[in-house]
């Protein structure tokens, strides 16, 4: 089946120390996105490609990176995680509808705890 | 810019009860709009959408209709189940905004047997 991979799914790192989220799709679609995810709030969009146009959010912080190597991947790089940065991240493609995007695809979500 | 407001939450329930959750939205352009739900330790997952106005969207018993002139998108369901309970997100799509989905606050859905 197609989908939406996320790896790991619980991620423990300590304050400071940098980590990397996975996210692989096997959709082919041109859209990924990173969002993060606090209780269950509605999830905050991070950044997003567009096939290799990446587009951050305004109030991104710089402490967030994202890496697109090909199609199928995309990394999300927090350089100096904070306590405030333990979140639900969830990673969704869309394809590149002439019209507008369409429906978004998540995947699983990793739960990154910082200690 | 483009918004989303949704009924606040937690929404209890006894099973077989009818559910309601209210979604309204504000947009300058022609939306698409969305009601998306997360099961507990999961990523969000569609759940039905409508691409127009008076388009009615349906899937696993919800419904909900495109309503341009009250701009509402509410999530109706006759008879909720146990395996209902979620967080429901209402969202909207709109081509004006970017490549960008606009999500509401969420509503949790607790359904009693």
């Amino acid at each position: 089946d197609a989908m939406v991979i996320q790896n790991p799914r619980y991620q423990v790192t300590q304050f400071g120390k940098p980590v990397t989220l996975s996210c692989s799709q096997t959709l082919n679609h041109n859209v990924m996105y990173w969002y993060q995810q606090k209780s269950s709030q509605a999830p905050k969009l991070l950044f997003h490609y567009y096939d290799k146009d990446f587009n951050n959010e305004a109030d991104t912080p710089d402490n967030f990176q994202s890496r697109r190597p090909n199609t199928s991947f995309c990394f999300l790089d927090i350089r100096s995680p904070g306590l405030g940065d333990a979140a639900m991240y969830l990673c969704a493609t869309a394809p590149n509808v002439a019209q507008g995007t369409d429906t978004q695809y998540f995947g699983p979500g990793t739960r990154l705890t910082v200690l | 810019g483009d918004s989303v407001t949704q009924m606040e939450g937690p929404v209890t329930l006894s099973e077989e009860a009818f559910l309601t959750i209210n979604c309204t939205y504000t947009a300058t352009g022609y939306p698409s709009l969305f009601w998306y739900v997360q099961y507990p330790g999961e990523g969000l997952q569609l759940l039905l959408k409508a691409t127009k106005a008076d388009d009615k969207g349906s899937n696993k018993g919800f419904e909900a209709t495109y309503r341009k002139e009250t701009t509402s998108f509410h999530l109706e369901k006759g008879s909720v189940q146990v395996s209902d309970s979620a967080v429901y997100f209402c969202a909207l799509s709109d081509y004006t905004g970017g490549f960008k989905t606009i999500f509401g606050a969420g509503t949790r859905l607790f359904v009693k047997a």
